[in-house]
């Protein structure tokens, strides 16, 4: 069955550090790979998504991605995170045709000044 | 209006009241889904709609009644809800298409049961 982990359920970094947000999947084909962002209260914004080719991928706000297939993993990258990154971050496959995504339990992200 | 717009944005409801949430996209997309996301739960999938046909159920109870008029239009009619039915309840669209379909999100209703 298709899984997705996010194994940090909570992480606070400094404003202006590297940020990196874990993500593993189970998924028995090429995945479709999705993150995404919320704000307290809102619904959630698409972050950047991997469907096929390079395997890095880039998204709003200066967020990257790299599929590795190997370790069955989709990281979330920030070089220097700000203080409005501060929220919580879903990770999410894309299960076949159905067009269901199965997401992850989510990461909040806190930001010390 | 652009993107997806879900109304109202907070609701109070007693367990006896019958009230319904709305959810518009402007998209142009083909498939409309709910979404319930409880604290520390994770987003859990309630209806599917393709082609304004309900595709999947996922084991929500009868007190939710999902209704798709057009493709850009989804309802969630409530009644007789529980307290713990209390949640943020997110409409999303997509174009279906083979799997590779992207999912936006509306800003959620704030759904509180007394």
């Amino acid at each position: 069955a298709q899984s997705v982990t996010q194994p940090d359920i909570h992480i606070t970094v400094s404003e202006g550090a590297s940020l990196e947000l874990r993500c593993n999947y189970s998924y028995g084909a090429t995945p479709y790979l999705f993150w995404y962002v919320q704000s307290p209260g809102q619904g959630l914004q698409l972050l950047l998504k991997y469907f096929s080719g390079d395997t890095l991928v880039q998204g709003i706000k200066g967020f990257e991605a790299e599929f590795k297939r190997s370790q069955s993993s989709f990281n979330l990258r920030k070089p220097s995170v700000h203080w409005s990154d501060a929220a919580e971050y879903f990770c999410a496959v894309g299960a076949g045709n159905t067009g269901k995504l199965i997401f992850g339990q989510g990461t909040t992200l806190q930001v010390k000044p | 209006e652009t993107g997806v717009t879900q109304t109202p944005r907070h609701l109070v409801m007693g367990m006896t009241n019958k009230k319904s949430l709305k959810c518009e996209q402007h998209l142009g997309h083909n498939a409309m889904y709910w979404y319930k996301q409880s604290a520390k739960k994770p987003l859990e999938l309630m209806f599917v709609y393709s082609l304004e046909e309900r595709v999947e159920n996922n084991s929500v109870p009868s007190r939710f009644s999902p209704e798709c008029p057009n493709s850009s239009h989804l309802f969630l009619h409530l009644h007789t809800l529980q307290p713990e039915d209390s949640a943020l309840y997110l409409c999303a669209s997509s174009q279906a298409e083979r799997g590779t379909d992207t999912q936006y999100f509306g800003p959620g209703t704030r759904l509180t049961v007394l």
